[in-house]
């Protein structure tokens, strides 16, 4: 089965620094989302990424799949408080439509 | 639309009770989804349905979890009897053609059993 790993854990930013979380895959990727989750709530799409090299952008956030299509980034631009919660990585299973496994996820915090 | 429902938002029960928990999803999504979070495990996928039907089962822990999809707006999770070591809290998502659009996450129902 296919399995993500993510990195860092956890984040702790000063507000308006800039950051990276990463999403690596034991297989390669078919289809890769990034969501947001905060605390105590259901998660919220972000966005996703199926070609490799492709690149995406909301407002500050841009997430990229690398060529070979086993690894994503997400990237933030001048970190808000708005932007603390746990972000997750998430990745079509090959050959079964509609079935993700997800990340631990990563914890980001941004000290005001 | 008002999203993903997801009933109810607590649940406080007793080791042994039988749970129910209720979804119904985004008019028009074609796909539903069940997930278990926990600190220990992360997310996890217990079942999920297409078109009312479920395909893939492989994730629900044990016999003591059913799930069931009468129709295309409404959607149980029961766990019958309820142990300590199922306190989680459980997600329901909803999509349109599965692949490709991302999931509509429901807020969550977070059972305690004691």
């Amino acid at each position: 089965s296919q399995e993500l790993e993510q990195s860092p854990q956890s984040l702790i930013v000063q507000e308006g620094k800039n950051l990276t979380i990463n999403c690596t895959s034991s297989k390669t990727l078919y289809g890769l989302y990034w969501y947001k989750q905060k605390y105590g709530e259901g998660l919220i799409f972000l966005m996703m990424l199926q070609k490799g090299g492709e690149e995406k952008s909301h407002e500050k956030i841009t997430a990229k799949l690398d060529e070979k299509k086993q690894q994503s980034s997400l990237h933030i631009t001048a970190s808000q408080p708005s932007h603390a919660g746990i972000y997750l990585c998430g990745a079509d299973g090959t050959g079964n439509a509609g079935k993700s496994t997800f990340g631990d996820g990563t914890t980001l915090t941004v000290k005001p | 639309d008002a999203g993903v429902i997801q009933s109810p938002r607590h649940e406080v029960t007793e080791m042994g009770q039988e749970v129910t928990l209720r979804c119904k999803p985004i008019s028009g999504h074609d796909y539903l989804f069940w997930y278990r979070q926990t600190m220990m495990r992360g997310l996890e996928l217990l079942i999920y349905f297409n078109n009312n039907v479920p395909i893939d089962d492989s994730g629900m822990p044990e016999d003591r979890f059913s799930a069931k999809m009468p129709n295309a707006s409404f959607s149980t999770l029961k766990i019958q009897p309820s142990e300590p070591r199922d306190s989680a809290v459980y997600f329901c998502a909803s999509s349109f053609q599965g692949r490709g659009n991302g999931y509509t996450f429901g807020s969550g129902t977070r059972l305690t059993v004691v």
